[in-house]
């Protein structure tokens, strides 16, 4: 069974920093890409960053209201995912969830399986 | 950056009704369209992935059609646990795109 299970969200103040990250098992970790993807409460879905697999050299994306703030990390022995987020605002404010892209060609690279989600607040 | 627009932003309906949801695409798309189904304190499940295949284990009164700009997710009955959130994405092009949403509620 895939399951994805995130962990080290929390409160922080306005210009911190928090670490996530998802512990991946029940699958090949290191075939897929991975995403995280937050939603602030009561709002939308909304894409945060990916990162590719060895095969497509670990290349990675950024929302434009995260780069230079945010960094995704993988690493594949672990079978883990990470999100390092510095200088976190007030809009930061979301649950963050990380989710698996389903294998196969990029027709079909939805996220097929998504974790259960934590918790960031930033406030002061 | 492309935009996903979707409508209508609630649907009323009785359980049995056919449900017709909406994502509209500011420019026009490949076929790399996915619909989520959401409820309330969980995270999003994958129905539709590619415009119009289904994913593992979804039922198929579920249904994805369309091309270009319009895509339409349809459920044919509307079953109680299909009240929820439904979000459309785009998933070839960066940055990923999401709809803003429709919420399927019990009329």
């Amino acid at each position: 069974e895939v399951q994805l299970v995130e962990s080290g969200g929390g409160l922080v103040q306005p210009g911190g920093s928090l670490r996530l990250s998802c512990a991946a098992s029940g699958f090949t970790f290191s075939d897929h890409y991975m995403d995280w993807v937050r939603q602030a409460p009561g709002k939308g879905l909304e894409w945060v960053s990916r990162i590719r697999n060895k095969a497509n050299d670990y290349f990675i994306d950024y929302a434009a209201s995260v780069k230079g703030r945010f960094t995704i990390s993988r690493d594949d022995s672990k079978n883990s995912l990470y999100l390092q987020m510095n200088s976190l605002k007030t809009e930061d404010t979301a649950v963050y969830y990380c989710a698996r892209v389903k294998l196969g060609p990029m027709a079909n690279k939805a996220f097929d399986n998504w974790g259960q989600g934590t918790m960031v607040t930033v406030s002061s | 950056e492309i935009v996903l627009t979707q409508s209508p932003g609630t649907l009323s309906l009785s359980p049995g009704e056919r449900a017709t949801l909406s994502c509209g695409a500011s420019q026009s798309v490949s076929s790399s369209l996915a619909w989520y189904q959401q409820k309330p304190d969980q995270p999003p499940r994958l129905l539709i992935y590619g415009v119009s295949n289904r994913a593992t284990g979804i039922p198929d009164r579920f249904s994805g059609s369309g091309s270009g700009t319009d895509f339409t997710l349809t459920i044919s009955r509307l079953e109680p646990e299909d009240f929820a959130v439904y979000y459309c994405q785009l998933y070839a092009y960066s940055p990923l795109a999401f709809g803003g949403g429709t919420k399927v509620e019990v009329k």
